[in-house]
């Protein structure tokens, strides 16, 4: 199946700077998406986004599906910002592959 | 629009106990997924509706895993008999188009 690699692992950022977390990905996709885990374990729909830019707010993402790769921005961090990003691919049609995740943390 | 429902929130069994989880999709939502997620891990699929029809369980463990999605809109998700490595939290999804939304999550722990 469709391979998914997050990076950074892990990520310690001090509340108002600004990352970039990458997700790359081993095939075309019909579908990417980004999600936000929570600390109570709920995952909060961040983009849609199987190609192209996006913007939410402080958030925004950028898939380049030709290159097999998505970038989510996230700029002015906050606390609440804290929890583990996903993203997720489809090829097929059927479920999603999601990678092992990208863990922040934001510290006051 | 009310979002994923799913029942229990939090379940403690003994290993080889049954368990039973419910999930209301979205409505209007054809398709429907259960995920496993572990501790530390992206979730993975475990089953796949669409309708009331099973689209993928390839990675079901149907020796002790069940699922049924009668009427094509609540599904169920048994277990039995519960392993240690049950262990998990257990997350519904659906979806119309192509966009997946997710439950909160049943968080099942077997001792």
């Amino acid at each position: 199946g469709i391979q998914v690699e997050q990076s950074p692992p892990d990520l310690i950022l001090q509340e108002g700077a600004n990352s970039t977390l990458r997700c790359n990905f081993s095939d075309s996709v019909n579908n990417l998406q980004w999600f936000h885990q929570n600390p109570w374990g709920q995952l909060i729909n961040l983009f849609y986004i199987p190609s192209g830019t996006k913007q939410n707010g402080r958030l925004s993402a950028t898939t380049v599906a030709t290159e097999r790769y998505s970038l989510l921005y996230i700029s002015s961090s906050q606390t609440t910002d804290s929890g583990v990003y996903f993203c997720a691919v489809d090829n097929s049609g059927y479920a999603l592959n999601f990678g092992k995740g990208t863990s922040l943390l934001v510290t006051p | 629009e009310a979002g994923v429902a799913q029942s229990p929130r939090y379940k403690i069994i003994e290993k080889r106990q049954s368990v039973a989880f419910w999930c209301n999709p979205i409505s209007g939502h054809a398709t429907l997924y259960w995920y496993q997620q572990i501790l530390g891990q992206g979730p993975k699929l475990l089953i796949q509706f669409q309708n009331n029809g099973v689209v993928d369980d390839s990675q079901l463990p149907k020796d002790r895993f069940s699922a049924e999605r009668l009427k094509g809109v609540d599904s169920t998700l048994k277990i039995q008999p519960a392993k240690l490595e049950d262990s998990a939290v257990y997350l519904c999804a659906s979806s119309f188009a192509g966009e997946q939304y997710f439950g909160p999550g049943t968080r099942l722990t077997v001792t």
